[in-house]
């Protein structure tokens, strides 16, 4: 066990709708990574906060969108879904900056699986 | 730019040795970190470099050479729950595509 809690594992929905993942970094850590990993395919970055500011922008689309909270939580809203949306996005937390000189290592949480019909 | 490459699938034989390459390019650079990731699970942490040369753990060891932007994981006495993917990733979290790695009996 990690320590990252993501919820909810499994999600199926259709092409249009929108989606809210969920994301619980472990206890002291101020970093939340957000990745999406088609089938197949490796981990995408798409973005990162510490300590609720956006500090590093990956391959992350236009109708994504995504915060990180006062008490650290974080969330991916996904919207207008369409059909290669679908995937594993993780959520990762570390304790330091990624503009820092060592981030550490990233401790993943088990993901979100997101199908869209 | 930031482009990380390894090779896409590799195979060997419970027992064996297996070396994975990564080699990458960044503008920036503050170690290059090995994951590894079992299909469908969470990648989970196995090394990190940050300073030229080996570091060793147990059965695991990675290296790097920052001037050639190259780093490789040994992997000793391969077992079969070592099939899985292994990701290397630079500083600022950026992923390779992952070396999907079959051990055989």
């Amino acid at each position: 066990d990690s320590g990252v809690t993501q919820t909810p594992k499994h999600l199926i929905t259709a092409t249009g709708q929108r989606v809210t993942l969920r994301c619980s970094p472990r206890s002291g850590d101020l970093s939340v990574y957000w990745y999406q990993q088609s089938l197949d395919q490796g981990l995408q970055f798409l973005i990162q906060y510490y300590n609720g500011e956006e500090r590093a922008k990956g391959n992350i689309l236009e109708r994504f969108s995504a915060q990180q909270f006062p008490d650290l939580h974080s969330e991916l809203n996904l919207s207008s879904l369409e059909l290669g949306d679908s995937a594993l996005y993780f959520c990762a937390s570390s304790p330091r900056d990624i503009r820092g000189t060592n981030t550490g290592e990233l401790f993943f949480g088990e993901g979100s699986r997101l199908t869209v019909l | 730019g930031q482009n990380i490459d390894q090779p896409t699938e590799m195979t060997a034989t419970e027992g064996a040795i297996v070396q994975i390459n990564c080699t990458y390019q960044t503008s920036g650079f503050n170690g290059l970190f090995w994951y590894q990731q079992h299909a469908g699970e969470a990648p989970t942490f196995l090394s990190y470099n940050v300073l030229d040369g080996l570091e060793e753990k147990g059965r695991f060891s990675s290296f790097l050479s920052r001037s050639k932007g190259y780093s490789y994981l040994l992997l000793k006495e391969l077992q079969m729950k070592d099939s899985a993917s292994y990701l290397c990733a630079h500083q600022n979290f950026v992923f390779g595509p992952g070396t999907r790695l079959s051990v055989l009996p």
